[in-house]
Protein backbone atom coordinates (compact mmCIF):
# COMPACT_ATOMS: atom_id res chain seq x y z
CA UNK A 1 0.00 0.00 0.00
CA UNK A 2 1.42 3.32 -1.02
CA UNK A 3 -0.10 5.25 1.86
CA UNK A 4 -1.97 8.45 2.55
CA UNK A 5 -0.97 10.36 -1.03
CA UNK A 6 -0.75 14.19 -0.97
CA UNK A 7 0.24 16.94 -3.45
CA UNK A 8 1.84 19.01 -3.95
CA UNK A 9 4.20 18.94 -1.41
CA UNK A 10 5.40 22.30 -1.58
CA UNK A 11 3.22 25.36 -3.08
CA UNK A 12 4.76 29.00 -3.01
CA UNK A 13 1.89 31.20 -3.75
CA UNK A 14 1.07 35.27 -3.73
CA UNK A 15 -1.80 36.45 -1.18
CA UNK A 16 -5.13 36.39 -3.32
CA UNK A 17 -4.72 32.91 -4.98
CA UNK A 18 -6.40 30.16 -5.00
CA UNK A 19 -4.55 26.57 -3.38
CA UNK A 20 -6.28 23.25 -3.77
CA UNK A 21 -4.27 20.59 -1.72
CA UNK A 22 -5.25 17.35 -3.09
CA UNK A 23 -5.08 13.96 -0.80
CA UNK A 24 -5.80 10.21 -1.79
CA UNK A 25 -6.58 8.07 1.66
CA UNK A 26 -5.50 4.24 2.08
CA UNK A 27 -8.31 2.07 -0.02
CA UNK A 28 -10.87 1.13 2.56
CA UNK A 29 -10.34 3.52 4.52
CA UNK A 30 -13.63 5.33 5.84
CA UNK A 31 -12.46 8.03 7.61
CA UNK A 32 -10.65 10.95 6.05
CA UNK A 33 -9.34 14.33 7.95
CA UNK A 34 -6.83 17.39 7.32
CA UNK A 35 -4.93 19.14 9.56
CA UNK A 36 -2.94 22.28 9.79
CA UNK A 37 0.11 22.28 11.65
CA UNK A 38 1.78 25.80 13.02
CA UNK A 39 4.29 26.65 15.55
CA UNK A 40 2.29 29.06 17.31
CA UNK A 41 -1.27 26.67 17.31
CA UNK A 42 0.42 22.56 16.70
CA UNK A 43 -1.61 20.48 15.16
CA UNK A 44 -5.31 21.43 14.56
CA UNK A 45 -8.52 19.51 13.08
CA UNK A 46 -9.70 21.37 10.43
CA UNK A 47 -12.78 18.88 9.08
CA UNK A 48 -13.10 15.25 8.94
CA UNK A 49 -15.19 12.83 6.31
CA UNK A 50 -16.93 9.46 6.95
CA UNK A 51 -18.19 7.37 4.12
CA UNK A 52 -17.40 10.96 1.94
CA UNK A 53 -19.72 12.83 4.11
CA UNK A 54 -18.22 15.51 5.96
CA UNK A 55 -19.02 15.72 9.38
CA UNK A 56 -17.48 18.06 11.33
CA UNK A 57 -15.99 21.39 9.61
CA UNK A 58 -16.05 23.23 13.17
CA UNK A 59 -12.36 23.68 12.61
CA UNK A 60 -12.63 25.60 9.47
CA UNK A 61 -11.28 29.03 9.89
CA UNK A 62 -13.46 30.61 8.13
CA UNK A 63 -15.43 31.00 4.58
CA UNK A 64 -12.20 31.10 2.50
CA UNK A 65 -11.56 27.54 3.68
CA UNK A 66 -13.58 24.84 1.63
CA UNK A 67 -12.98 20.64 1.57
CA UNK A 68 -14.15 18.25 -0.29
CA UNK A 69 -14.37 14.19 -0.89
CA UNK A 70 -16.47 13.64 -3.86
CA UNK A 71 -15.64 9.96 -3.90
CA UNK A 72 -13.54 7.58 -1.72
CA UNK A 73 -9.80 8.10 -3.34
CA UNK A 74 -9.67 11.43 -3.03
CA UNK A 75 -10.44 14.41 -1.33
CA UNK A 76 -9.54 18.70 -1.78
CA UNK A 77 -9.05 21.53 0.69
CA UNK A 78 -9.73 24.79 -0.90
CA UNK A 79 -8.26 28.22 0.37
CA UNK A 80 -9.71 31.12 -1.41
CA UNK A 81 -8.41 33.89 -1.34
CA UNK A 82 -4.98 32.88 0.49
CA UNK A 83 -3.38 35.14 2.89
CA UNK A 84 0.03 34.71 4.61
CA UNK A 85 -1.59 33.77 7.39
CA UNK A 86 -2.30 30.72 6.03
CA UNK A 87 0.97 28.81 5.80
CA UNK A 88 1.47 26.23 7.47
CA UNK A 89 1.89 22.44 6.75
CA UNK A 90 -1.25 20.64 5.97
CA UNK A 91 -1.58 17.16 6.32
CA UNK A 92 -4.28 14.55 5.36
CA UNK A 93 -4.89 11.55 7.40
CA UNK A 94 -7.20 8.45 6.64
CA UNK A 95 -8.29 5.46 9.10
CA UNK A 96 -10.41 2.17 9.01
CA UNK A 97 -12.03 3.41 12.44
CA UNK A 98 -11.40 4.50 15.61
CA UNK A 99 -9.35 2.34 17.68
CA UNK A 100 -6.57 1.95 14.37
CA UNK A 101 -5.69 5.29 14.93
CA UNK A 102 -4.95 7.80 11.71
CA UNK A 103 -2.31 7.08 9.01
CA UNK A 104 -0.82 10.62 8.22
CA UNK A 105 0.68 11.83 4.55
CA UNK A 106 3.52 13.21 4.42
CA UNK A 107 1.88 16.74 4.12
CA UNK A 108 2.03 19.94 1.87
CA UNK A 109 3.62 22.84 3.16
CA UNK A 110 2.34 26.29 1.98
CA UNK A 111 4.01 29.59 2.09
CA UNK A 112 1.72 32.28 0.99
CA UNK A 113 3.70 35.40 0.10
CA UNK B 1 -13.22 17.62 23.25
CA UNK B 2 -10.54 16.33 25.23
CA UNK B 3 -7.79 18.10 26.45
CA UNK B 4 -4.03 17.32 25.99
CA UNK B 5 -0.76 17.92 27.94
CA UNK B 6 2.45 17.00 27.19
CA UNK B 7 4.68 18.22 30.50
CA UNK B 8 8.41 19.07 28.29
CA UNK B 9 8.51 21.10 25.40
CA UNK B 10 11.94 19.74 25.02
CA UNK B 11 14.10 17.03 25.96
CA UNK B 12 17.90 16.55 25.18
CA UNK B 13 19.08 13.16 26.74
CA UNK B 14 22.72 11.30 25.45
CA UNK B 15 22.48 8.37 23.34
CA UNK B 16 22.35 5.16 25.22
CA UNK B 17 20.17 7.47 28.28
CA UNK B 18 16.79 6.24 29.18
CA UNK B 19 13.80 8.38 28.29
CA UNK B 20 10.39 9.31 29.77
CA UNK B 21 8.02 11.82 27.87
CA UNK B 22 4.84 12.92 30.39
CA UNK B 23 1.54 12.79 28.60
CA UNK B 24 -1.80 13.56 30.69
CA UNK B 25 -5.21 14.16 29.55
CA UNK B 26 -8.50 15.40 30.34
CA UNK B 27 -11.52 13.26 30.68
CA UNK B 28 -12.08 10.28 32.90
CA UNK B 29 -14.19 8.59 30.32
CA UNK B 30 -12.72 5.44 28.79
CA UNK B 31 -10.97 6.79 25.77
CA UNK B 32 -8.32 5.41 23.09
CA UNK B 33 -4.57 7.00 23.63
CA UNK B 34 -1.83 6.81 21.24
CA UNK B 35 1.75 8.13 20.76
CA UNK B 36 2.62 9.35 17.46
CA UNK B 37 6.30 10.26 16.12
CA UNK B 38 7.26 12.80 13.82
CA UNK B 39 10.55 13.13 12.02
CA UNK B 40 11.73 16.23 10.04
CA UNK B 41 9.52 17.03 7.42
CA UNK B 42 7.16 13.86 7.21
CA UNK B 43 4.11 12.97 8.45
CA UNK B 44 2.86 11.68 11.85
CA UNK B 45 3.97 7.93 12.20
CA UNK B 46 1.79 5.56 15.01
CA UNK B 47 4.28 4.62 17.63
CA UNK B 48 1.78 2.71 19.80
CA UNK B 49 -1.99 2.81 21.32
CA UNK B 50 -3.81 1.67 23.99
CA UNK B 51 -7.30 0.55 24.00
CA UNK B 52 -8.01 -1.58 26.67
CA UNK B 53 -6.38 -4.06 28.90
CA UNK B 54 -2.90 -4.69 30.27
CA UNK B 55 -1.90 -0.91 31.26
CA UNK B 56 1.74 -1.02 29.27
CA UNK B 57 1.60 -0.97 25.82
CA UNK B 58 4.55 -1.79 23.90
CA UNK B 59 5.02 0.22 20.34
CA UNK B 60 7.44 0.23 17.65
CA UNK B 61 10.78 1.14 17.66
CA UNK B 62 11.16 -0.14 21.26
CA UNK B 63 8.54 2.40 22.74
CA UNK B 64 6.47 1.85 25.55
CA UNK B 65 4.04 3.27 27.26
CA UNK B 66 2.26 2.96 30.74
CA UNK B 67 -1.85 3.88 30.52
CA UNK B 68 -2.82 5.37 34.38
CA UNK B 69 -6.09 5.63 34.41
CA UNK B 70 -5.95 7.61 38.39
CA UNK B 71 -3.78 9.52 36.89
CA UNK B 72 -5.32 10.37 33.21
CA UNK B 73 -1.74 9.69 32.29
CA UNK B 74 -0.23 7.96 29.29
CA UNK B 75 3.57 8.31 29.44
CA UNK B 76 5.91 7.21 26.55
CA UNK B 77 9.58 5.76 27.62
CA UNK B 78 12.26 4.10 25.95
CA UNK B 79 15.47 1.98 27.93
CA UNK B 80 18.01 3.15 24.97
CA UNK B 81 17.64 5.47 22.71
CA UNK B 82 19.63 6.36 19.96
CA UNK B 83 20.29 9.44 17.45
CA UNK B 84 17.84 8.27 15.20
CA UNK B 85 15.03 8.60 17.69
CA UNK B 86 15.78 12.74 17.22
CA UNK B 87 12.29 13.96 16.41
CA UNK B 88 9.34 15.44 17.85
CA UNK B 89 6.80 13.55 19.51
CA UNK B 90 2.73 13.74 20.44
CA UNK B 91 0.42 12.41 22.70
CA UNK B 92 -2.88 12.20 21.28
CA UNK B 93 -6.65 10.96 22.78
CA UNK B 94 -9.83 10.14 20.75
CA UNK B 95 -12.94 9.69 22.74
CA UNK B 96 -16.46 9.00 21.32
CA UNK B 97 -16.55 11.61 18.73
CA UNK B 98 -13.53 9.93 16.39
CA UNK B 99 -11.41 12.65 16.50
CA UNK B 100 -8.10 13.07 18.01
CA UNK B 101 -6.85 15.87 20.37
CA UNK B 102 -3.47 16.17 19.72
CA UNK B 103 -0.91 17.76 23.00
CA UNK B 104 1.42 20.27 21.66
CA UNK B 105 4.54 17.64 21.17
CA UNK B 106 7.87 17.33 22.98
CA UNK B 107 10.81 17.62 20.64
CA UNK B 108 13.70 14.41 21.24
CA UNK B 109 17.06 15.65 20.83
CA UNK B 110 19.76 12.89 21.07
CA UNK B 111 23.21 13.67 21.68
CA UNK B 112 26.39 11.49 21.20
Amino acid sequence: DAGVIQSPRHEVTEMGQEVTLRCKPISGHDYLFWYRQTMMRGLELLIYFNNNVPIDDSGMPEDRFSAKMPNASFSTLKIQPSEPRDSAVYFCASSPGQMYGYTFGSGTRLTVV
Amino acid sequence: AQSVTQLDSQVPVFEEAPVELRCNYSSSVSVYLFWYVQYPNQGLQLLLKYLSGSTLVKGINGFEAEFNKSQTSFHLRKPSVHISDTAEYFCAVSDWDYKLSFGAGTTVTVRA
